[in-house]
């Protein structure tokens, strides 16, 4: 069960626009449309930010958008605010044997 | 609201046991999945366990699979994590979730699991 590869760190200065990518393989990312997005503040629990690839649960704000092109999921941050400095993670369904893998996690820096 | 708290995390020595107790309120819940997600100090997020609703199907990672049991009390609105012949690498806080929409939706707070000598 190998884990999703993000980068390690990302930055960004307010107002700017980040990307934060997930690439998975043929069997996790790329076969089903049940990636998710999820925000850690330190010492906090991870809180839900993306669905089904794209979807936004009620409550995020609209800065936060996501897609996917093959193996490979993206979560971009628009506009980004002081309180975006986080760490995300990405998540993948990965089939009934594997079932769900992680993402080593991003930890984003809004300069 | 839903609500999800853990408890039944502490210290235990290598080869030990641990249950972990998590009680969910605010939504049917035997209408869902729910989910232990573990995060060792300082380290990501890993997905260790999951029971169907009505507790006929549990799925595992593949390092705990014949040391932890996940079950659920459905009258009791409680799932649990039975883990044991712990190690060292077990030790994370973790975190118990519904799951919602193919996704982990509401999480606890979570509880931390030290094993050590």
């Amino acid at each position: 069960q190998s884990a999703l590869t993000q980068p390690r760190s990302m930055s960004g200065s307010p107002g700017q626009s980040v990307t934060i990518s997930c690439t998975g393989t043929s069997s996790d990312v790329g076969a089903y449309n049940y990636v998710s997005w999820y925000q850690q503040h330190p010492g906090k629990a991870p809180k839900l930010m993306i669905y089904y690839v794209s979807q936004r649960p009620s409550g995020v704000p609209d800065r936060f958008s996501a897609s996917k092109s093959g193996n490979t999921a993206s979560l971009t941050i628009s506009g980004l605010q002081a309180e975006d400095e986080a760490d995300y993670y990405c998540c993948s369904y990965a089939g009934r044997y594997t079932n769900w893998v992680f993402g080593g996690g991003t930890k984003l820096t809004v300069l | 609201e839903v609500q999800v708290l853990e408890s039944g995390g502490g210290l235990v020595q290598p080869g030990g046991s641990l249950r972990l107790s998590c009680a969910a309120s605010g939504f049917s819940f035997s209408s869902y999945w729910m989910t232990w997600v573990r995060q060792a100090p300082g380290k990501g997020l890993e997905w260790v366990a999951n029971i169907k609703g009505d507790g006929s199907e549990e799925n595992y990672m593949d390092s705990v699979k014949g040391r932890f049991t996940i079950s659920r009390d459905n009258a009791k609105n409680s799932v649990y994590l039975q883990m044991t012949t712990l190690r060292v690498e077990d030790t994370a806080v973790y975190y118990c979730a519904r799951d919602w929409n193919w996704s982990v939706g509401n999480w606890g707070q979570g509880t931390l699991a030290i094993v050590s000598s």
